[in-house]
C-alpha cells in the first residue's frame, strides 16, 4: 500500500511570501498526482492534476512539480484567499484506488 | 455549470443502513467516472469508491469494501452510495465528485458537491 506524507503539517507565512508544500510517496509512483485546496466549510477544489498541470481557472501562482516519490506544490506569492488546507492525492493501480495525503495547513503568520 | 447535489444523510444507529444520492447536472453524466469521498469532522479526506462511466467497473477502499456499494443510474443522472452495517467511525461528511476526464478514469476529481452529513450514533 502506497502512503503519502505531506510536510510540513502547518506552514505559517505572510501574504506575498512563497509557499512550498511537499508530498512524498512511500514508493515510486506514476504522475497521476493531484493537489487540492480546501477552505473551511467548503468542498475541495482541484488545483493541479498529473503532477504539474493547472486545472481550469487556477491562477498561475500555483504550480506543481515532481516525479517518482517527491512532489511539490508551490504558491509563488500568497494571496489572502490562499490560506487553506492543501491535500495531495494519488491514483494507485495495484490495488486500484485513490490515496490522499494528510494535508498541509497554510495559515497566516 | 456543473452541479453535484448530495442528499440522504442524517442520523442513523450503528449497524443500520443508509443510501446516499448525488444528482448531477451541467454535463453529460453518462460519460464520466464518479467518486465518493468522505471527511470526518476536523479530519482529512478519505476516498471511498469509484464507478466507471457505464457502471460496470467499481473499486473500493479497504475500509468500506463489503459494506458500501457504489452504483449509478445514467437515465436519472444520479450516483448512489449504499451504506450497510454502519459504524460510529463512518460519521463523516460524504462528497460525490466527478472525475477529470470522460470514459477512462483519471482518478483526479475536478468537480465536487457540497456534501451530505452522516452521523452514526445510538
Amino acid at each position: 500500500e502506497i502512503v503519502l506524507t505531506q510536510s510540513p503539517a502547518t506552514l505559517s507565512l505572510s501574504p506575498g511570501e512563497r509557499a512550498t508544500l511537499s508530498c512524498r510517496a512511500s514508493q515510486s509512483v506514476s504522475s497521476y498526482l493531484a493537489w487540492y485546496q480546501q477552505k473551511p466549510g467548503q468542498a475541495p477544489r482541484l488545483l493541479i492534476y498529473d503532477a504539474s498541470n493547472r486545472a481550469t481557472g487556477i491562477p498561475a501562482r500555483f504550480s506543481g512539480s515532481g516525479s517518482g516519490t517527491d512532489f511539490t506544490l508551490t504558491i509563488s506569492s500568497l494571496e489572502p484567499e490562499d490560506f487553506a488546507v492543501y491535500y495531495c492525492q494519488l491514483r494507485t493501480n495495484w490495488p486500484r484506488g485513490v490515496t490522499f495525503g494528510p494535508g498541509t495547513k497554510v495559515d497566516i503568520k | 455549470q456543473v452541479q453535484l447535489v448530495e442528499s440522504g444523510g442524517g442520523v442513523v444507529q450503528p449497524e443500520r443502513s443508509l443510501r446516499l444520492s448525488c444528482v448531477a447536472s451541467g454535463f453529460t453524466f453518462s460519460t464520466y467516472p464518479m467518486h465518493w469521498v468522505r471527511q470526518a469532522p476536523g479530519k482529512g479526506l478519505e476516498w471511498l469508491a469509484v464507478i466507471s462511466y457505464d457502471g460496470i467497473n467499481k473499486y473500493y477502499a479497504d475500509s468500506v469494501k463489503g459494506r458500501f456499494t457504489i452504483s449509478r443510474d445514467n437515465s436519472k443522472n444520479t450516483l448512489y452510495l449504499q451504506m450497510n452495517s454502519l459504524r460510529a467511525e463512518d460519521t463523516s461528511l460524504y462528497y460525490c465528485a466527478r472525475d477529470l476526464t470522460e470514459y477512462s478514469a483519471y482518478d483526479q476529481m475536478k468537480y465536487w458537491g457540497q456534501g451530505t452529513l452522516v452521523t452514526v450514533s445510538s
